[in-house]
């Protein structure tokens, strides 16, 4: 099973400036990465697939990188709807499918 | 509208059963392959269940293999989650989730989620 570590645990961000997240694969998964936007009360809502690739309907301000075992997804200009917990999950060797334990983005 | 729609959960005893429903609209479900993700108050992201789109292969998690079963009706339009041998730490909110058509692996659609307390 491919476990999935997501840092750091929670990150303070002031509106406008930029959030960092990072995620980290126990063993190559190439770009067989996705992230996951979540509110409270709301289910997941997948942002990037493909370690880069934004779904439909993300804005540009999100933008994730990376391939093998690190990753990293980019928020500029945090907006308020911004914050809210984003989590990493590998789909390359499964089953499982794995995720992250989440990054907490939290307004500063 | 395209939605997912998740149904069944109450609160059970340990050692108790439940089958838990989901719905959807929009899309045609025997295209796509679907999945059971379920999330512990507080707690992160659990995949749990797979199923294929015609529903003749399954995929489970160790935590509840040999305990749930998945199941789909494609005319029905409905996605299953049979549990048995319930335990506390099953309590969660269980999400069904449609499997990603371009991008077979990721979760592109996820109902509102469907809470499942078990008791002691």
């Amino acid at each position: 099973e491919i476990l999935m570590t997501q840092s750091p645990g929670t990150l303070s961000v002031s509106p406008g400036e930029r959030a960092t997240l990072s995620c980290r694969a126990s063993q190559s998964i190439s770009i067989n990465l996705a992230w996951y936007q979540q509110k409270p009360g709301q289910p997941p809502r997948l942002l990037i697939y493909r370690a880069s690739t934004r779904a439909t309907g993300v804005p540009a301000r999100f933008s994730g990188s990376g391939s093998g075992t690190d990753f990293t997804l980019s928020i500029n200009g945090l907006q308020s709807e911004d914050f809210a917990v984003y989590y990493c999950q590998q789909y390359s060797n499964w089953p499982p499918y794995t995720f992250g334990q989440g990054t907490k983005v939290e307004i500063k | 509208e395209v939605k997912l729609v998740e149904s069944g959960g109450a609160l059970v005893q340990s050692g108790g059963s439940l089958r838990l429903s989901c719905i959807v609209s929009g899309f045609t479900l025997s295209s796509y392959e679907m999945s059971w993700v379920r999330q512990s108050p507080g707690k992160g992201l659990e995949w749990i269940a797979y199923i294929n789109s015609g529903g003749e292969t399954t995929f489970y998690a160790d935590s509840v293999k040999g305990r749930f079963t998945v199941s789909r009706d494609n005319a029905r339009r409905s996605l299953y989650l049979q549990m048995n041998s319930l335990r506390v730490e099953d309590t969660a909110v269980y999400y069904c989730a449609r499997v990603g058509f371009a991008v077979a692996g990721t979760f592109d659609l996820w109902g509102q989620g469907t809470l499942v307390p078990v008791s002691s």
